[in-house]
C-alpha cells in the first residue's frame, strides 16, 4: 500500500533564499502528486501538482520535482517570501485508485524576514 | 475562502459521549471526504461519499460512521469517545469522484477530556 514520508518535520529559511520541502513515496504504481498548504486555523489549500509523465511542474515561484526512480517528490519556492509560512502536506494516490490521496505529515516552513 | 463549511468549529466532550460534525461542500460538488489530523500527524483519510454513496473508505473506525444527504452536505458520526479521538476533523470537496482537486473546509477541532 501507498506510504507517504516528509522527513523533516519543520524547515527555517530566510526571506528570498530558496525553501526546498522533501517527500518520498512508497508505491509508484500511481501518477498525480499534490502539494497542500495550510494557514493555522484554516483548512489545507491546493498548491501544485505534478504528473508522472513530468518531471518538472513550475506555477510561479513554486516549482515540484519528481524524479520517479528515487519515489522521491520536492517542493521549492523561490524566493520564499514571509507569506510562505505555513504547513506543508504532500499527497499520493493509493493503490486501490485515484479517489483516496494519502498525506504526509507535514513540514512546518518558517520564512525569516 | 474554500466554499466548504463546518460546523461546529470547536466541539469539547467527555469520553463515552457521541457527537456529529457537519459539512456542507462547495456548490455544485458531489464527492465528500472527511479527514483527521492529530497532533504530529499528517491527515488521515476516514471516509469518502460521492453523491450519497460511499465511495472509499480509509482508516475509519468503527465507532464512527458518515453520511451524505441527499443535498450533498455529510455529518461524521463519533461515538464512544476516547481521549484519542481529539484531533482536528476535516471536510474536503470535489466536484467528481477523482481526489486530485479537493477543497477543504477550515475543520472542526473536537476535544475529548
Amino acid at each position: 500500500d501507498q506510504q507517504v514520508k516528509q522527513n523533516s518535520p519543520s524547515l527555517s529559511v530566510q526571506e528570498g533564499r530558496i525553501s526546498i520541502l522533501n517527500c518520498d513515496y512508497t508505491n509508484s504504481m500511481f501518477d498525480y502528486f499534490l502539494w497542500y498548504k495550510k494557514y493555522p486555523a484554516e483548512g489545507p489549500t491546493f498548491l501544485i501538482s505534478i504528473s508522472s509523465i513530468k518531471d518538472k511542474n513550475e506555477d510561479g515561484r513554486f516549482t515540484v520535482f519528481l524524479n520517479k526512480s528515487a519515489k522521491h517528490l520536492s517542493l521549492h519556492i523561490v524566493p520564499s517570501q514571509p507569506g510562505d509560512s505555513a504547513v506543508y502536506f504532500c499527497a499520493a494516490p493509493t493503490t486501490s485508485g485515484t479517489y483516496k490521496y494519502i498525506f504526509g505529515t507535514g513540514t512546518r516552513l518558517k520564512v525569516l524576514a | 475562502d474554500s466554499g466548504v463549511t463546518q460546523t461546529p468549529k470547536h466541539l469539547i466532550t467527555a469520553t463515552g459521549q457521541r457527537v456529529t460534525l457537519r459539512c456542507s461542500p462547495r456548490s455544485g460538488d458531489l464527492s465528500v471526504y472527511w479527514y483527521q489530523q492529530s497532533l504530529d500527524q499528517g491527515l488521515q483519510f476516514l471516509i469518502q461519499y460521492y453523491n450519497g454513496e460511499e465511495r472509499a473508505k480509509g482508516n475509519i473506525l468503527e465507532r464512527f460512521s458518515a453520511q451524505q444527504f441527499p443535498d450533498l452536505h455529510s455529518e461524521l458520526n463519533l461515538s464512544s469517545l476516547e481521549l484519542g479521538d481529539s484531533a482536528l476533523y476535516f471536510c474536503a470537496s470535489s466536484p467528481g469522484l477523482a481526489g486530485d482537486t479537493q477543497y477543504f473546509g477550515p475543520g472542526t477541532r473536537l476535544t475529548v477530556l
